[in-house]
């Protein structure tokens, strides 16, 4: 069964503030692994990655993925208040187009 | 473009009585999925379509739970009859291609009572 794990499960920190968030997954026939943010409704798509070692950059968000230890992690630097909100990993594999999606980790940043 | 529409919103219905829920994707996507969220289990797939087939049930719940895509610009899904454990956000999603980043819904907050 496919399993993506993320941590930490939620987080408080303070404006400002540079954030990490791990997402570790166990699939098999790995395609894709993706990054949403999740506010009162819809998640939003952030990132996909799949390639290994190669950043996507968006703003202060950005986000890398190592397929030989299986993880990848999100990194929002100088955080806002606005960046409250749960973030969620999800990866796809080559057969079919089911997303597998982790608990997701939920981000609190405090004024 | 006006995203993927949802209806309705918000549903409250008693235990016993069908509930439908209705999903419209983007023009031209492919792929429309149907998730689940709640507390307990987070985002959980039910089902998806590929041009209006359905490629993969084995996330519905039970016999109580269907759904359908007539054509590209419409789905449902149904339970019958509905439980309070199926109180949980119904999220629908779609997708241009297989693997790509998929657009969500607003949702269906379901609740039975």
């Amino acid at each position: 069964e496919d399993k993506v794990v993320q941590s930490p499960l939620s987080l408080v920190v303070h404006e400002g503030d540079t954030v990490t968030l791990n997402c570790s997954y166990e699939v098999t026939n790995f395609r894709s692994l993706l990054w949403y943010k999740q506010e009162k409704k819809a998640p939003t798509f952030l990132f996909m990655l799949t390639s290994s070692g190669i950043e996507k950059k968006s703003g202060r968000l950005s986000s890398i993925l190592d397929k030989k230890e299986l993880f990848s992690i999100l990194n929002i630097t100088a955080t806002q208040t606005g960046d409250s909100a749960v973030y969620l990993c999800a990866v796809g594999v080559t057969s079919g187009s089911r997303l597998t999606f982790g608990e997701g980790t939920q981000l609190t940043v405090n004024p | 473009d006006a995203g993927v529409i949802q209806s309705p919103r918000h549903e409250v219905t008693e235990m016993g009585q069908e509930v439908t829920l209705r999903c419209k994707p983007i023009s031209g996507h492919d792929y429309l999925f149907w998730y689940r969220q709640t507390m307990m289990r987070g985002l959980e797939l039910l089902i998806y379509f590929n041009n209006n087939v359905p490629i993969d049930d084995s996330g519905m719940p039970e016999d109580r739970f269907s759904a359908k895509m007539p054509n590209a610009s419409f789905s449902t899904l149904k339970i019958q009859p509905s439980e309070p454990r199926d109180s949980a956000v119904y999220f629908c999603a779609s997708s241009p291609q297989a693997n790509y980043g998929y657009t969500f819904g607003s949702g269906t907050r379901l609740t039975v009572v």
